[in-house]
C-alpha cells in the first residue's frame, strides 16, 4: 500500500528563518511528486510536480527536491503570507492520476 | 483558462437526510475527475474518480454514491447521510490524456451532519 508520511505536523518560524519541510514516500512506481498548498477552508492549491530523484523546482521563496525516498520543500526567508498547510502527494503506475496525500505541514509564520 | 466550481460552500444536514453535491469544470474537455473527502488531522481520502461519462471508480465503501451525467459535471450524493459523513469535500480535476498531470481542487464544501 503506498504512503505519504510528512514532517513535522506543525511549524513556526519567524519571518525571515528558513527552514525545511519533510515528505518520505513509499509507492510502487513513484510517476510523479507533487506539492500543494492549502489554506484554511479552501482547496489545495498546485504548486509543483517533480517527476525523477535530482530533479528540483523553484517559485519564489518555495523550492522543491526529490531524492528516492523523500522530497523536501525548503522555504527561504519566509514571510507572513506563506503561512499555509503544505501538502505533498505521491502518484503510482496506474490509471487516472490518482494521488496518495500525506497529512500536512501547517506552517506559521510571524513577524 | 480553466476552472472548476463546487456548491454549496457549506451546508448542514440532519441525519437521515438525502445529499447531493455538484462539482463542474470549465475550459477543458474529458477531465479525469475526482471527489475527495478531508477530515481533520487527516490526508486526504480518495472515494472516487471518473475518467469518462458514466465511468465512476469508488475506492472505499461507503454511504456515498458518485455520478457524472455530462463531461464537466461530477456529482457526490447520498440517500441517507450519517453522523459519520460530517466533513471537508473536495472535487478535483486532471488532465484526461497523459500521466503525471496534476490534480486542480475546487474550494470545498463543508458538510455538518446534526
Amino acid at each position: 500500500e503506498d504512503q505519504v508520511t510528512q514532517s513535522p505536523e506543525a511549524l513556526r518560524l519567524q519571518e525571515g528563518e528558513s527552514s525545511s519541510l519533510n515528505c518520505s514516500y513509499t509507492v510502487s512506481g513513484l510517476r510523479g511528486l507533487f506539492w500543494y498548498r492549502q489554506d484554511p477552508g479552501k482547496g489545495p492549491e498546485f504548486l509543483f510536480t517533480l517527476y525523477s530523484a535530482g530533479e528540483e523546482k523553484e517559485k519564489e521563496r518555495l523550492k522543491a527536491t526529490l531524492t528516492k525516498k523523500e522530497s523536501f520543500l525548503h522555504i527561504t526567508a519566509p514571510k507572513p503570507e506563506d503561512s499555509a498547510t503544505y501538502l505533498c502527494a505521491a502518484q503510482n503506475t496506474g490509471t487516472a492520476s490518482k494521488l496518495t496525500f500525506g497529512t500536512g505541514t501547517r506552517l506559521q509564520v510571524t513577524l | 483558462s480553466q476552472t472548476i466550481h463546487q456548491w454549496p460552500a457549506t451546508l448542514v444536514q440532519p441525519v437521515g437526510s438525502p445529499l447531493s453535491l455538484e462539482c463542474t469544470v470549465e475550459g477543458t474537455s474529458n477531465p479525469n475527475l475526482y471527489w475527495y473527502r478531508q477530515a481533520a488531522g487527516r490526508g486526504l481520502q480518495l472515494l472516487f474518480y471518473s475518467v469518462g461519462i458514466g465511468q465512476i471508480s469508488s475506492e472505499v465503501p461507503q454511504n456515498l454514491s458518485a455520478s457524472r451525467p455530462q463531461d464537466r459535471q461530477f456529482i457526490l450524493s447520498s440517500k441517507k447521510l450519517l453522523l459519520s459523513d460530517s466533513g471537508f469535500y473536495l472535487c478535483a480535476w486532471s488532465q484526461g490524456r497523459g500521466a503525471f498531470q496534476p490534480q486542480h481542487f475546487g474550494d470545498g464544501t463543508r458538510l455538518s451532519i446534526l
